[in-house]
């Protein structure tokens, strides 16, 4: 069954580093997502990305954030300079384009660790 | 905007128990709203999904949900408690006319007492 995957599962980073998360949707996806989870708290938006452009984003997802699909498969969300308050899980997500399509499959997650 | 309230961050069943597990949103308007789990240092996973058709929703693993617009509920049920189901479950919900970003409850994490 197709699934998304992200890269790495774990990244550990000094204060004012960029960081780069990867992630593959499902092949034939044609929206995508990222989210994050700090610890202790709720899963919440950061942005959705569809016909090569951000179709929305939320108020966390400030300057420091960009999301980029650099070729058919890839689709990374950028974290200019990280701070401390950036530490949480980051899921990935995509979602089909056809009518009905609105379930968004998720990936497993990337643990980040500012320091 | 859209909201999810998980009532109960932590619910313990013993093995054999019914489960239930709640949520309640906010929206004038009934949106779609999705049952998640994620089991330890795994990503989520679709349990069931309401979209507007049946109100009584089944999913993976035994899993139902009953959508109830009177209430603004989208209660999680299991029949039998499985050691298995011990894990994290998010309750989510997004705009139907978007379909675009989903709003999450806090989670809700079920330990299955043997």
């Amino acid at each position: 069954e197709p699934e998304v995957t992200q890269t790495p599962s774990h990244q550990v980073t000094q204060m004012g580093q960029e960081v780069i998360l990867r992630c593959v949707p499902i092949s034939n996806h044609l929206y995508f997502y990222w989210y994050r989870q700090i610890l202790g708290q709720k899963v919440e938006f950061l942005v959705s990305f569809y016909n090569n452009e951000i179709s929305e984003k939320s108020e966390i997802f400030d300057d420091q954030f960009s999301v980029e699909r650099p070729d058919g498969s890839n689709f990374t969300l950028k974290i200019r300079s990280t701070k401390l308050e950036d530490s949480a899980m980051y899921f990935c997500a995509s979602k089909g384009g056809g009518r009905a399509q609105e379930t968004q499959y998720f990936g497993p997650g990337t643990r980040l660790l500012v320091l | 905007a859209q909201s999810v309230t998980q009532l109960g961050s932590h619910v313990s069943v013993s093995e054999g128990a019914l489960v239930l597990l709640r949520c309640n949103y906010s929206s004038s308007v009934p949106p779609y709203l999705f049952w998640y789990v994620q089991y330890p240092n795994q990503g989520l996973q679709l349990l069931l999904k309401y979209t507007s058709a049946a109100t009584l929703v089944k999913g993976i693993n035994g899993f139902e949900a009953e959508f109830k617009k009177s209430e603004t509920s989208f209660h999680l049920t299991k029949p039998s408690a499985h050691m298995s189901d011990a894990a994290e479950y998010f309750c989510a919900v997004s705009d139907k006319d978007t379909g675009n970003q989903f709003y999450f409850g806090t989670g809700t994490s079920l330990t299955v007492i043997p």
